[in-house]
């Protein structure tokens, strides 16, 4: 079955620097990746997502990369807030049957 | 439009006590999840429906959990009895089946096993 690594497992930034934040997965038929954000005590929402077909995508602050080759994707914040703050996680589907998470990362944005 | 909702929001019961969880999807949603979320974990599905029918359990340990939805609306997630290494955020999502990838989450239930 699928399995989706991530990494770092934290990240601190200082407010107004980048993060990175990175995931690999070993399934080449998963084609739907998407990126969750949850703060503490509150539900995964989805900030962004891409299909298998498109190699970036953008949204304001926020980009994710693909590479399908070497099977991973990036999530890109740049210009980071205090509100950035929250564990992400990202994710590998194939056309919706299954959502296999990663661990997880909690990024921290340093005032 | 109201969100995934579930309740309730926290339960503490001893172990081997039996527990239940109701999740009621976004109106209209096919397709409702029944996730586990460990502390410092990514959420692990446990069970996924299409309408009434479960699709995908192959994760669900069913020597004690059991999971049902009726009339392929609102769900139930149930462990009985309980131990205490199902300590957990149980979170219930749903998507349109034309737009599954979209998955909406509940806030989810927090159960603590004594």
């Amino acid at each position: 079955g699928e399995n989706v690594e991530q990494h770092p497992s934290t990240l601190s930034v200082q407010e107004g620097d980048s993060a990175v934040i990175k995931c690999t997965y070993s399934d080449s038929a998963s084609n739907y990746f998407p990126w969750y954000k949850q703060e503490l005590g509150k539900r995964p929402q989805l900030i962004i997502d891409i299909r298998s077909n498109v190699g970036e995508k953008k949204d304001q602050r926020i980009a994710v990369t693909l590479n399908k080759t070497a099977k991973h994707f990036s999530l890109h914040i740049t210009e980071t807030q205090p509100e950035d703050s929250a564990v992400y996680f990202c994710a590998a589907s194939n056309e919706g049957q299954n959502f296999v998470f990663g661990p997880g990362t909690r990024l921290s944005v340093l005032p | 439009e109201a969100g995934v909702v579930q309740s309730p929001r926290y339960k503490i019961i001893e172990k081997k006590q039996p527990v239940a969880f109701w999740c009621n999807p976004i109106s209209g949603h096919n397709t409702l999840y029944w996730y586990r979320q460990n502390l410092g974990q990514g959420p692990e599905l446990l069970i996924r429906y299409e309408n009434e029918e479960a699709v995908d359990d192959s994760q669900l340990p069913k020597d004690r959990f059991s999971a049902e939805r009726l009339k392929g609306v609102d769900s139930t997630l149930k462990i009985q009895p309980a131990e205490l290494g199902d300590s957990a955020v149980y979170l219930c999502a749903s998507s349109l089946e034309q737009q599954y990838e979209k998955l909406f989450f509940g806030s989810g239930t927090q159960l603590s096993v004594l």
